[in-house]
């Protein structure tokens, strides 16, 4: 079974707008880590936020937010003002088991994200 | 500085033929990560070690062995390569020390090429 699910495989954003990437979920781990990460054409893997399954908050990363609701399962990332460079495929992941040294991520299928002029 | 790096980053090879790509951290992490990503942008786990353990053995080839020498470096070696090995191959490595949140910081990727 499908563990992370991103149902958009590609979005427009007009420049300055805001834009919602969804991400859903699937665990039976009461501890887990949510991550999203952003993959320019250039290839890297870069980290952007996290959530824990037992933060309170939403979490916060400059121009980056998640929106994380527990109890649908679904952590959607949130760019505010995009921005040209924002064009990217961004990856949603999870990882169980929070506190052990066994973190393997398990990735989604990807959204790619372009930001129009 | 480079954190974690990769080497080659680029490889052409025959089928048939054996290959390792090499990857070294200088995070001080204890936890470095193999990572598979195919042509469909797919990623997945294929390797985990912890202090030069091995932890995570995902259902990877026996033609895949990956070999730590100490903590920071985390190699990949392939055997008699196959058309379908053709991917990018992502090295990763994280704190490990059973931290909440253990943030994976990646290498800019191998992209390997099988003809």
């Amino acid at each position: 079974a499908q563990k992370i699910t991103q149902t958009q495989p590609g979005m427009f954003v007009q420049e300055k707008e805001a834009v919602t990437l969804d991400c859903t979920y699937d665990t039976s781990d009461p501890s887990y880590g949510l991550f999203w990460y952003k993959q320019p054409s250039s290839g890297e893997m870069i980290f952007l936020i996290y959530q824990g399954s037992y933060d309170q908050q939403n979490a916060t990363e400059g121009r980056y937010s998640l929106n994380f609701q527990k109890a649908r399962k679904s952590a959607n990332l949130v760019i505010s003002a995009s921005q040209l460079g924002d064009s990217a495929m961004y990856f949603c992941a999870m990882r169980e088991g929070l506190g052990s040294n066994t973190g393997k991520l398990i990735f989604g299928q990807g959204t790619t994200l372009q930001v129009k002029p | 500085d480079t954190a974690v790096s990769q080497t080659p980053k680029y490889l052409v090879t025959q089928m048939g033929n054996d290959k390792s790509i090499k990857c070294e951290q200088n995070l001080g992490h204890d936890t470095m990560y193999w990572y598979k990503q195919d042509s469909k942008k797919f990623l997945k786990i294929m390797f985990s070690y912890n202090n030069k353990e091995l932890i995570i053995n995902e259902t990877v080839p026996n033609r895949f062995s990956p070999k730590s020498p100490d903590k920071a470096h985390l190699n990949l070696h392939i055997n008699s390569l196959e058309l379908g090995d053709s991917a990018v191959y992502f090295c990763a490595s994280s704190p490990g020390q059973g931290g909440w949140v253990d943030e994976q910081y990646f290498g800019p990727g191998t992209r390997l090429t099988v003809t």
